[in-house]
């Protein structure tokens, strides 16, 4: 059972929305940042936002971060084939330490 | 550009010592402004943060509650590297184990290539 609530899965088709949401409390969301990470079979994960909505360079412009209260999301627009990946949102805890949600496997219809 | 390279055993039997080292090019693992983590990831899918390291003036470690009472990470500057040692372990430390850079308010960035780690006799 992961601090941070995820969904299992989601999908979408190409070009489309897609937001995949990151529910946690008042000792990590409500507190700290949030990071979204990409992770594709067989390779490490990849920063994809940190500090709730910031971009590493490279990442495109496609993914988003935001938080409200102790709720944060990632959305993904012009959805492409490539992004069908499992994706994770981690936050530190005042308690726990880090803590990550349990992962949503993005499937590309 | 800061790059991390793991090596270590990928079976290790129960009750065991599970020791991996990651190798740190492109930054200092004493570096005031970084951090160096472990973080695994289990068959089931989840990823786990287990534990930092970082120099402030003076070493401190954090570590996951979970691990808490069985984890090392330790660095080692005369190599440029830092180490995690998972003590008592049993199968369900069966994972693969990351190293990567980076404090959380900016990510943890970049990542070890992963190694793939079994606890079985």
């Amino acid at each position: 059972q992961s601090v941070l609530t995820q969904p299992p899965s989601a999908s979408g088709t190409p070009g489309q929305r897609v937001t995949i949401s990151c529910i946690g409390s008042s000792s990590n969301i409500g507190r700290r940042t949030v990071n979204w990470y990409q992770h594709l079979p067989g390779t490490a994960p990849k920063l994809l936002i940190y500090s709730d909505d910031q971009r590493p360079s490279g990442v495109p412009d496609r993914f988003s971060g935001s938080k409200s209260g102790t709720s944060a999301s990632l959305a993904i627009s012009g959805l492409q084939s490539e992004d069908e990946a499992d994706y994770y949102c981690a936050a530190w805890d005042d308690s726990l330490n880090g803590v990550f949600g349990g992962g949503t496997k993005l499937t590309v219809l | 550009q800061v790059q991390l390279q793991q090596s270590g055993p990928g079976l290790v039997k129960p009750s065991q010592t599970l020791s991996l080292t990651c190798a740190i090019s492109g930054d200092s693992v004493s570096s005031n402004s970084a951090a160096w983590n472990w973080i695994r990831q289990s068959p089931s899918g989840g990823l786990e943060w287990l534990g930092r390291t970082y120099y402030r003036s003076k070493w401190y470690y954090d570590y996951a509650v979970s691990v808490k009472s069985r984890i090392t990470i330790s660095p080692d500057t005369s190599k440029n590297q830092f180490s995690l040692q998972l003590i008592s372990v049993t199968p369900e430390d069966t994972a693969v184990y990351y190293c990567a850079g980076g404090r959380h308010i900016t990510g943890w960035s970049p990542w070890g290539q992963g190694t793939l780690v079994t606890v079985s006799s």
